[in-house]
């Protein structure tokens, strides 16, 4: 069974541009998460998915959203880039919110300039 | 809050040595604890988790952690280190019910010849 997949592996963006991340989670499951992974913040939970639903949501800025598709693939999205925002962002798939174990992806490395 | 305390950020032992990884957690209630390991460049690989079950728990590459209610602990133990265990280690928390993983700040593990 494939696991988690993202794309892209990396991008580069300037200051005030937008990017979309987009998450693939193993097949049959339907919740998805998304974490911020930074030097100096480490690992932060940004918000998590499930059957096209935010169930939850870290304490990010409205300039981080996502959202869901019914075929349980996800996009993060993130707008007006800041240079703060340049992170390994990792996406986590599960077979539903009961389940306590994470597979996660290998990740989306966004640096801004 | 939840949170989680892992102590040292930087371990360097020999190889053949003991591996001894520190995780404290804040909790009046049981919680689910795991431990991830990530390597340069990709995302998190799950090595152990603890969800009430036995208090000792075997993972993969030999690695084992035991949780002690009394201390709030969950350390990460490995007898005998190898140059291939060389990586990040984070310990996490989940709170039953709850829909976020809490990471520790992570522990860079270097292994001298």
């Amino acid at each position: 069974k494939a696991g988690v997949t993202q794309t892209p592996r990396y991008l580069i963006k300037t200051r005030g541009q937008q990017v979309t991340l987009s998450c693939s989670p193993i097949s049959g499951h339907r919740s998805v998460s998304w974490y911020q992974q930074t030097p100096g913040q480490g690992l932060q939970f940004l918000f998590e998915y499930f059957s096209e639903t935010q169930r939850n949501k870290g304490n990010f800025p409205g300039r981080f959203s996502g959202r869901q598709f019914s075929n349980s693939r996800s996009e993060m999205n993130v707008s007006t880039l800041e240079l703060g925002d340049s992170a390994l962002y990792l996406c986590a798939s599960r077979l539903g919110t009961s389940d306590n174990e994470q597979f996660f992806g290998p990740g989306t490395r966004l640096t801004v300039l | 809050a939840q949170s989680v305390t892992q102590l040292g950020s930087h371990v360097s032992v020999s190889e053949g040595a003991l591996v001894l990884l520190r995780c404290n957690y804040s909790s009046s209630v049981p919680p689910y604890l795991f431990w991830y390991v990530q390597y340069p460049n990709q995302g998190l690989q799950l090595l152990l988790k603890y969800t009430s079950a036995a208090t000792l728990v075997k993972g993969i590459n030999g690695f084992e952690a035991e949780f002690k209610k009394s201390e709030t602990s969950f350390h990460l133990t490995k007898p005998s280190a190898h140059m291939s265990d060389a990586a990040e280690y984070f310990c996490a928390v989940n709170y039953q019910g709850a829909q976020k993983l809490v990471f520790g700040q992570g522990t860079r593990l270097t292994i001298n010849p």
